[in-house]
């Protein structure tokens, strides 16, 4: 199993502004995922942070709304730029999931845009 | 395109009242379909990983099986504790290690 700790927890941010959450990873892991929740919606992911190379962007996800660090094996940052209420969400970060097994995720950042 | 839906959208028992929450599928290839149940302000815990039909895994008052088409998460005598709302999930095998989630079944017990 692996630990993951998420922060902040929540934040309340001015339109047009940036925030970056930050994702620790209690052992080293190949691939993290960052995912967005909104109520009572299911669970989309954004992309998959791979270390030592670009994240990979699913269909609607771009990086330069959402750049994408991972400098080592147990840390990963994800940035939502520039926002806008539309991302107003719960923002996800996962590791493990990969070679059908199970996937461990950090408790979230509630991100409300004003 | 790879689909998954739960049904209901949200269940009220009383305390000791069975039920089943479904999870129907469409995938092009199942590699394993996984159980989560999520808290309110947390993120989802794992509970159950079932890779083949006919498949079936317990923990406590919970029972998941699998079938080729669907999946059931059976709650024998809930508590009050067991509320919250669980997720289903799929890895297809199209390559990639995408998993994708159904919108949950909120579970609400009262005592």
């Amino acid at each position: 199993s692996a630990v993951i700790s998420q922060k902040p927890s929540r934040d309340i941010c001015q339109r047009g502004t940036s925030l970056t959450i930050q994702c620790q990873v209690d052992s080293q892991v190949t691939m993290m995922f960052w995912y967005r929740q909104q109520p009572g919606q299911s669970l989309t992911l954004i992309a998959t942070a791979n270390q030592g190379s670009e994240a990979t962007y699913e269909s609607g996800f771009v990086i330069d709304k959402f750049p994408i660090s991972r400098p080592n094996l147990t840390f990963s940052t994800l940035t939502v730029s520039n926002m806008s209420p539309e991302d107003s969400s719960i923002y996800l970060c996962s590791a493990g999931g990969t070679m059908n097994t199970e996937a461990f995720f950090g408790q979230g950042t509630r991100l409300t845009v004003v | 395109e790879d689909q998954v839906t739960q049904s209901p959208e949200a269940l009220r028992l009383q305390e000791g009242e069975s039920s089943s929450l479904n999870c129907s599928y469409t995938v092009s290839g199942l590699r394993g379909l996984f159980w989560y149940r999520q808290d309110p302000g947390k993120g989802p815990e794992f509970l159950f990983t079932l890779y083949s039909a006919g498949e079936e895994k317990e923990k406590e008052r919970l029972k998941a099986t699998l079938t080729k088409k669907e999946s059931f998460l059976h709650i024998t005598a809930p508590k009050p504790e067991d509320s919250a709302t669980y997720l289903c999930a799929v890895h297809p095998n199209t390559g990639g290690f995408k998993t994708i989630f159904g919108a949950g079944t909120r579970l609400f017990v009262k005592a």
